[in-house]
């Protein structure tokens, strides 16, 4: 079955830093998606790529799909306290199955 | 008002009595999942239906059962709960490009 590892597991930046996220999928990777979760509350969807090689933004979130290293990077540009939680990367195992797993997640604390 | 909701956001209760969570949503999507998550493990599927008579076993069904009363509504019983059931869990649905969309959450602590 398909894993995901997400690295690193935590993140402590100063504020105003960049910073980078990685999935990583031990099979080839039809749709990948990332979230971001807030303790304790529910998941908010940022983004889906779908081809390799595609990049999207969302004000200062950047993430792009290797297809070929079968990875997913994250990147956040000058971080403010706003970033903080958990991001959590989640795939389609099989190709659109509809079902998604998840890696474990990365916490990301930013310090003012 | 949230597209999926879940009911109740919190809950205590003992070894051996049944619960039940409840999830609707207004998004319209056939397709409805409950995944609970323990921390540092992820998110764990433990039921999926794709419409109101498709119901599947998620990764971790044992203890567990559902149902999908209408297209809205996915509901998940723990029949006699035990503390290892003790965790968050979350109710999502997913769109045309099965990107999901999750509930608050309910966190669950059995004693």
């Amino acid at each position: 079955s398909q894993e995901l590892e997400q690295s690193p597991q935590s993140l402590i930046v100063q504020e105003g830093k960049n910073l980078t996220i990685n999935c990583t999928s031990s099979k080839t990777l039809y749709g990948l998606y990332w979230y971001k979760q807030k303790y304790g509350e529910g998941l908010i969807f940022l983004m889906m790529l779908q081809k390799g090689g595609e990049e999207k933004s969302h004000e200062k979130i950047t993430a792009k799909l290797d297809e070929k290293k079968q990875q997913s990077s994250l990147h956040i540009t000058a971080s403010q306290p706003s970033h903080a939680g958990i991001y959590l990367c989640g795939a389609d195992g099989s190709g659109n199955t509809g079902k998604l797993i998840f890696g474990q997640g990365t916490t990301l604390q930013v310090k003012p | 008002d949230a597209d999926v909701t879940q009911t109740p956001r919190n809950r205590i209760t003992k070894t051996g009595k049944r619960i039940m969570l409840e999830c609707s949503q207004t998004k319209g999507h056939d397709r409805m999942y409950w995944y609970r998550q323990d921390p540092g493990l992820g998110l764990q599927l433990i039921y999926y239906s794709f419409d109101v008579k498709d119901i599947n076993k998620g990764e971790i069904s044992d203890g567990y059962s559902v149902s999908r009363q209408a297209q809205a509504k996915f509901s998940l019983s723990l029949e006699s709960a035990i503390p290892n059931q003790t965790a968050l869990y979350f109710c999502a649905t997913s769109g045309t490009y099965n990107e999901q969309f999750f509930g608050p959450g309910t966190r669950l602590t059995v004693l």
